[in-house]
């Protein structure tokens, strides 16, 4: 699979604050995806971007498609300790594969 | 109600045992997938099916083999068992086969071979 490139690798945030994690690749993809992983479970969907330049948001999570194709960002306003875990973002190429990032580790400090 | 649950959640085996796992989803899904992921978290493909066939095949050893009976069900086979498999395998599916469109993954199995 494409190679992404997912920053940071792990952070500590405050409660109540806003914080970003991006992805960027050489690759262009035609889908960006953002999931979450808890401990122990398998990841779970946050948020699907499909065109280049999209916006979207789900509850407190905000992602976007770069107008490039090589990159997104997820945004976490007003973080819970219940954020707590790990992000991936995956793309998809045109050969119809999912490739994942390493993950940011996203632990709240109370 | 599990959309997509696998089966068994832990495996401890000795090297050179065969195993399998078991994966079911229940959404009405087209096509599956199995995913491993190493101690660094890293997740990776291994196969896809779609209606039963295969369309993705990464590089994985041929001592791993998928089967999938029906759309429902993609089970994975694993033979003698080497230290290196030691991961968390994850079951997923989605609609249609576009490589993991939304797809919706399992709790996964973490397999230990000692």
């Amino acid at each position: 699979g494409q190679q992404l490139n997912q920053s940071p690798q792990s952070m500590f945030i405050q409660e109540g604050e806003d914080v970003s994690m991006n992805c960027t690749s050489s690759s262009i993809f035609n889908t960006w995806l953002w999931y979450k992983q808890d401990p122990g479970e398998g990841p779970v969907l946050l948020i699907a971007l499909y065109k280049a330049g999209e916006l979207t948001s789900n509850g407190r999570l905000t992602a976007q498609f770069g107008i490039t194709r090589k990159d997104s960002f997820l945004n976490i306003s007003a973080s819970i300790p219940s954020d707590v875990g790990i992000y991936f973002c995956a793309g998809l190429t045109n050969d119809y594969k999912l490739s994942f990032g390493a993950g940011t580790t996203v632990t709240v400090r109370a | 109600d599990t959309a997509v649950s696998q089966t068994p959640k832990y495996l401890v085996t000795q090297m050179g045992n065969d195993k399998s796992i078991k994966c079911e989803q229940n959404l009405g899904h087209d096509t599956m997938y199995w995913y491993k992921q190493d101690s660094k978290k890293f997740l990776k493909i291994m196969f896809s099916y779609n209606n039963k066939e295969l369309i993705i095949n990464e590089t994985v050893p041929n001592r791993f083999s998928p089967k999938s009976p029906d759309k429902a069900h993609l089970n994975l086979h694993i033979n003698s068992l080497e230290l290196g498999d030691s991961a968390v395998y994850f079951c997923a599916s989605s609609q249609g086969w576009t490589g993991g469109t939304e797809a919706f993954f399992g709790q996964g199995t973490r397999l230990t071979v000692v």
